[in-house]
């Protein structure tokens, strides 16, 4: 079955350590996202690439980098400088024609202790 | 892109239609209305979009008002797996589908 497979679905560091969250398709779609959630709130666009190689900041880019190597992963690492990385982590992909939905991962929830 | 206001919650008794409300007032011609919902600990899932014509598939119906300002998503008989957060989002066309997700309804199906 086609889809996007986020791992681990939990993960838990240490304060000062960065660590990267895995984001892989199928789907054969161009377009990836990454989106933060925190508890009892919408989703926040962190960064997306429309294309292999290439990759735009979203509305809260600080303290987070993104790859996008290959048309199939879109890995996001969570770095030290992130001041508050607890949160619920999805990615997202899709076709790039403009009113194209977004197909989800399952998430990763990330907690730092 | 326009900004959506939707009713932080609102319950439904199973079996019964659940319609849910969204304002979008200051949408522009080339906006679509999409809808997705986010059960709990799982990734959002796309539901449906329009642009102006009313719209059914298998899992809803839109309906977008005359004047597109809002819209009402309407799951025909609810059951107790429809219980999520339903997110209204309003986006133009173009080559970015980098959608902006707000707080959603939380609807609650009632046995």
């Amino acid at each position: 079955d086609g889809g996007i497979t986020q791992s681990p679905k939990y993960l838990f560091r240490k304060e000062g350590q960065n660590v990267t969250l895995s984001c892989e398709q199928n789907l054969n779609h161009d377009a990836m996202y990454w989106y933060r959630q925190d508890p009892g709130q919408g989703l926040r666009l962190i960064y997306y690439s429309q294309i292999v190689n290439d990759f735009q900041k979203g509305d809260i880019a600080e303290g987070y980098s993104v790859s996008r190597e290959k048309k199939e992963s879109f890995p996001l690492t969570v770095t030290s400088a992130q001041k508050n990385p607890t949160a619920f982590y999805l990615c997202a992909s899709s076709i790039r024609q403009g009113n194209s939905p977004l197909h989800f991962g399952n998430g990763t929830r990330l907690t730092v202790t | 892109d326009a900004k959506t206001t939707q009713p932080p919650s609102m319950d439904c008794a199973e079996g019964r239609a659940a319609n849910l409300p969204c304002n979008h007032s200051t949408i522009s011609g080339n906006e679509y209305v999409y809808w997705y919902r986010q059960i709990h600990s799982q990734g959002p899932q796309y539901i449906i979009h329009g642009l102006k014509n009313n719209e059914t598939n298998e899992m809803a119906s839109l309906i977008i008002t005359e004047d597109r300002k809002s819209s009402t998503l309407i799951l025909p008989h609810a059951t107790l797996r429809d219980t999520a957060v339903y997110y209204c989002i309003v986006k133009r066309t173009g080559n970015n589908n980098d959608m902006r997700f707000g707080a959603g309804t939380r609807l609650t199906v009632k046995p």
